[in-house]
């Protein structure tokens, strides 16, 4: 079984300021790991995925994230935030025997303050 | 190209009705998916197909049939509607297995 947990509920920042969004996953075979942004009243969008080779992952709008195998991990980094980034965002796992059926987090709410 | 799309966008359902979600894609994905989101519990798999005519089950499916007749085409039935099916819910499709999903607008459904 897969699990992902993440371990804001709610994360304020200042425009400008660096973020990072916490996302610890367990799994008992090789694994997939994905960020997904909601903005307000939408469906989900791909930020960024790992699915192999070099761990540091950059995906759209600036955003990064650094897949630790030893600290089952996947954070969710940006250096330097926007108003815009205000959404809420969503860690999410792929085992190997799930066909890639994704088990998602609970979210985070990044809201961004000018 | 439409993307994912969903019918209708709120729904409101009185306890023991039944419905009908509609999802369809124009993107000749195989694989396609329901979610429901609800407050702190992030999104959870409802059901999920790799093709035309094959579906599986996923983390909550009781009180919820899917079937898939055609790649386009992916409906999601409440058979007898209950308060805690109260959720907004999310069709996605994907091209490949581990590939992007592609979500839809979403169906807010409310059931008194």
């Amino acid at each position: 079984a897969q699990s992902v947990t993440q371990l804001d509920s709610q994360v304020p920042v200042f425009e400008e300021a660096p973020v990072e969004l916490r996302c610890n996953y367990s799994s008992s075979v090789s694994v997939y790991l994905f960020w997904y942004v909601q903005y307000p009243n939408q469906g989900l969008q791909l930020l960024l995925k790992y699915l192999s080779g070099s761990t540091l992952v950059k995906g759209i709008n600036g955003f990064e994230a650094e897949f630790n195998k030893s600290q089952t991990s996947f954070h969710l980094r940006k250096p330097s935030v926007h108003i815009s980034d205000t959404a809420e965002y969503f860690c999410a796992v792929a085992g190997g025997t799930s066909y890639g059926k994704l088990t998602f987090g609970q979210g985070t709410i990044l809201t961004v303050h000018p | 190209n439409a993307g994912v799309t969903q019918t209708p966008k709120f729904q409101v359902l009185k306890t023991g009705q039944s419905m009908t979600l509609q999802c369809a894609q124009d993107m000749n994905h195989e694989y396609m998916s329901w979610y429901r989101q609800d407050p702190g519990m992030g999104l959870r798999l409802i059901h999920y197909s790799v093709g035309a005519g094959i579906t599986d089950q996923g983390e909550v499916p009781n009180g919820y049939n899917v079937s898939r007749s055609t790649t386009e085409d992916f409906p999601l039935r409440l058979l007898s509607a209950a308060p805690s099916q109260t959720s907004v819910y999310f069709c996605a499709s994907q091209a490949l297995i581990l590939d992007t999903q592609y979500f839809g607008p979403g169906t807010r459904l409310t059931v008194l």
